[in-house]
């Protein structure tokens, strides 16, 4: 079965600081994905990743993925307050559409 | 437009009724999803819809019944309902082929409040 590791659950950072989330997988799967929920709303997508190596850039954040580390992580450069939510990876089945969910990372920063 | 739309957005009821919950996609895909988040934010995938064909149905009580009259919807009927119930519950729906990146996109959710 497959699960889905991050890490770390709760992050509080200053604004202007760089951190990185990591997400953990234990099976081998073709395709990984971040989304983005802010408290009381649905999930955005942020990410989709599909191969080893790929990396992905959107403003202030950067996803990478590791097949065979079975790592990605989710890097966050010079934080602004916008970027305050829970970040969700989730792993795809593989030869299938389900998508197994990490446990989330809540993401605050401050001032 | 909405890609993906729920109704009702709230629903709070008591022990022992039966209520549903309403999705709808206009974004074409092909497979649709039913999603339960928990208080502690954790999300689980219920049931999944391919065509109006059930292709993921996870350890779910059986008081819950997913319906899908056709592939732009996808309901979620639920009996006897408990207070374990409450919950988020999100659809989703997704283009499937062995092509595409199955990406799915998320409806606003109902948050489901049993008494």
């Amino acid at each position: 079965e497959l699960k889905v590791e991050q890490n770390p659950l709760f992050l509080s950072m200053q604004e202007g600081k760089n951190y990185t989330i990591y997400c953990n997988y234990s099976t081998t799967s073709d395709r990984l994905y971040w989304y983005r929920q802010d408290p009381g709303k649905s999930l955005e997508s942020l990410f989709v990743l599909l191969s080893n190596g790929a990396v992905k850039q959107e403003g202030r954040l950067m996803a990478s993925l590791d097949t065979k580390a079975r790592l990605s992580t989710l890097h966050i450069t010079a934080a602004v307050h916008d970027l305050s939510a829970t970040y969700f990876c989730a792993v795809g089945n593989f030869g299938n559409e389900k998508l197994t969910f990490g446990t989330g990372t809540r993401l605050t920063i401050i001032p | 437009d909405t890609a993906v739309s729920q109704t009702p957005k709230y629903l709070v009821t008591q022990m022992g009724n039966d209520k549903s919950i309403k999705c709808e996609q206009n974004l074409g895909h092909d497979t649709m999803y039913w999603y339960k988040q928990d208080s502690k934010k954790f999300l689980k995938i219920m049931f999944s819809y391919n065509n109006k064909e059930l292709i993921i149905n996870e350890t779910v009580p059986n008081r819950f019944s997913p319906k899908s009259p056709d592939k732009a919807h996808l309901n979620l009927h639920i009996n006897s309902l408990e207070l374990g119930d409450s919950a988020v519950y999100f659809c989703a729906s997704s283009q499937g082929s062995p092509w595409a990146s199955y990406e799915q996109y998320f409806g606003p959710g109902t948050r489901l409040t049993v008494t």
